[in-house]
Order: structure tokens, then sequence, then C-alpha cells
């Protein structure tokens, strides 16, 4: 089975600082990519997603992730942090063994700090 | 938003009883999801299925079963409901293997005492 690490359960910044958020997945065979977050009492919105085209993505509320399949990467970045940027963000990696399954990484509480 | 309705929203039940969740979408999407979120567990997945009756098991599948009759409904039931199956349930969509992402429900809150 696929399996998705997300290094730090808990990552604290400084409002204007630089976020970066951890993700490695297992897969041999290149996956489709995602990120998540998600706000207290809400379901998942997508942050961003790779499917094979450019390496480089960008996404909503600026966040932008690189895939590099050297190091089965795709961590997620944003150049200046904001308070709103507070939540809990999820890697999720479609592929691998099985395409029909999503497999999610345990998830890594942001906190901005003012 | 992803037209995904998920029922009930808050649930408290007790050990030993049968409780079914459903989930409702109105996208016509080929996939449907069950997860479940506990703390430092992520998301996991329970069943899932892939097209009308055709479903299968995820990662935690043990105590759960599912049904897909109709494209838009995709059932949870908790046959014998236990304290560990306390949790927040979340069901998602997706349209195709391709290229696509899940959408997610807003959850349900599950507690058995």
């Amino acid at each position: 089975a696929q399996s998705v690490t997300q290094l730090g359960s808990h990552v604290s910044v400084s409002e204007g600082a630089l976020v970066l958020l951890r993700c490695n997945y297992s897969s041999s065979v290149p996956p489709y990519l995602f990120w998540y977050v998600q706000y207290p009492n809400q379901g998942l919105q997508l942050l961003l997603k790779y499917t094979s085209a450019a390496t480089l993505v960008k996404g909503i509320n600026g966040f932008e992730a690189e895939f590099k399949k050297s190091e089965t990467s795709f961590h997620l970045t944003k150049p200046s942090a904001h308070m709103s940027d507070a939540a809990e963000y999820f890697c999720a990696v479609r592929g691998g063994d099985n395409f029909n399954k999503f497999y999610f990484g345990s998830g890594t509480k942001l906190n901005v700090k003012p | 938003d992803a037209g995904i309705t998920q029922s009930p929203r808050h649930k408290v039940t007790e050990t030993g009883t049968p409780v079914t969740l459903r989930c409702h979408q109105t996208e016509n999407h080929r996939y449907m999801y069950w997860y479940r979120q506990d703390p430092g567990h992520g998301l996991r997945l329970i069943h899932y299925s892939y097209g009308v009756k055709d479903t299968d098991k995820g990662e935690v599948s043990d105590g759960y079963s599912v049904s897909r009759s109709k494209t838009e409904d995709f059932l949870l039931t908790l046959e014998s409901a236990t304290s560990s199956q306390t949790s927040v349930y979340f069901c998602a969509i997706s349209e195709s293997v391709v290229n696509t992402e899940a959408f997610f429900g807003q959850g349900t809150r599950l507690t058995v005492v």
C-alpha cells in the first residue's frame, strides 16, 4: 500500500515568514499528488494538485508545491504566512498500487504567530 | 462547492447499536469514499465505491459495511457500534481516476457511548 509521510504534526511560524510543510510518499510510480486544507469543524478543501504536467504547481491563497521525483517529495510552501493560513494541512496521494484510492498523510497543524 | 451532503451531521449512539451514515451527491461522480478522521491519524479509508454496486475495502474496514444502490447515494453502516468507532466521518467523491481530485463533505461527528 501507498504511504504518505508528513514531517511535523505541528509547525509554528510568524506572520510574514516562509511556510514550509513537508510531504514524502512511497510509490515508485509517480502518482497524482494533492494538498488539502482543513479549517476547524469543516471538510477538506483542495489547495493544489500535481498531475504530471509542470513540476511546480501553484494553488490558491499563494501556496505552491514542487514535485521532486528523485526525492519522492511534494513539499508545500508559501513565501509569507498570513494569520488566516492557520489550519491543518493534509498531503494526499492517488496511485501507486491502486489509482482508485486516495491515501492521506497524518496532517500538519500550522500555527501563525502575530 | 461540490454537491455533497452528509447526514446526520451529529449523532450519539449506544454501544452495540447499528448506525447508518448517508452520503448524497448531486455531481454524478463515479467514485465515492468513506474516511474516518482521528487525531494523529489523518484520514483513513474505510470503504470506497467505483460504481453502482461496486465497492471495495479500505485500510480500516473491520466493523463497517457499505452499500451503493444508486450513483448518488453511498451508505456506511456500523453493524454494532463500539467506542473505538467514535470519530468524525467524511464522505468524498471523485469524477474519474485520471487527473481529478476528491471533493469532501462537511463530515459527521459520531459519538458511541
